[in-house]
């Protein structure tokens, strides 16, 4: 069964500090693996997509990694900022069937001065 | 480039009231979707376009949902009646293709009330 799990569910940070989150998935044939941010009250905006020959991307303070063999990747957020309070969700890609996108439940980043 | 438009962004009904929310893709984004999200939790696929075919809606409530999307431009999903469990944000996204690559742009979401 295609799933992904994301962890943790939630998360406080002081600002400045480092955070690393996780996210698991079973989808196969794998295509790409995508992080999002949602802001509360908005819609999901992509952050990085990472894809089976990559195994990290840096976007600003995001970094993300990828193990196609474990199937787990991870987005570290380097130096947070009180901007980075939001939903981080986890989306991955098969490469076939009609509905091939499985997302995680996204984990709750909140970040305190 | 104009971003995915929802209206409305807030709706509060009472149960067995029926609500429609509309959605405009980026122009040229052949593939749409509407996702339920509820509160704390990922968004759920509810229905899936492509151009004016619906590719996959195994996962819509068919006895209180429906979706159109006529002419493979905007779209609608409508709930009638509404329940009680219906309350979450109703998100739309589209994307230029139907491949395995493709970013998705969501909409702000309408949020829906039911009392």
């Amino acid at each position: 069964k295609n799933q992904v799990e994301q962890s943790p569910q939630s998360l406080i940070i002081l600002e400045g500090k480092n955070c690393t989150l996780q996210c698991n998935y079973t989808v196969s044939p794998f295509s790409n693996l995508r992080w999002y941010k949602q802001d509360t009250g908005r819609g999901p905006v992509s952050l990085t997509i990472m894809t089976f020959s990559e195994n990290t991307k840096s976007n600003g303070r995001y970094t993300a990694t990828l193990d196609a063999d474990t199937k787990q990747s991870s987005l570290h957020i380097t130096a947070s900022q009180l901007s980075d309070s939001a939903s981080y969700i986890c989306v991955v890609s098969a490469i076939s069937g009609a509905n091939n996108l499985f997302f995680g439940t996204g984990t709750r980043l909140t970040v305190i001065p | 480039e104009a971003g995915v438009a929802q209206s409305p962004r807030y709706k509060i009904i009472e149960k067995r009231q029926s609500v429609a929310f509309w959605c405009n893709p980026i122009s040229g984004h052949a593939t749409l979707y509407w996702y339920q999200q509820i509160l704390g939790q990922g968004p759920k696929l509810l229905i899936q376009f492509q151009n004016n075919g619906v590719v996959d809606d195994s996962q819509l409530p068919k006895d209180r949902f429906s979706a159109e999307r006529l002419k493979g431009v905007d779209s609608t999903l409508k709930i009638q009646p509404a329940k009680l469990e219906d309350s979450a944000v109703y998100l739309c996204a589209s994307r230029p293709d139907g491949g395995f690559s493709g970013e998705l742009f969501f909409g702000e979401g309408s949020r829906l009330t039911v009392l």
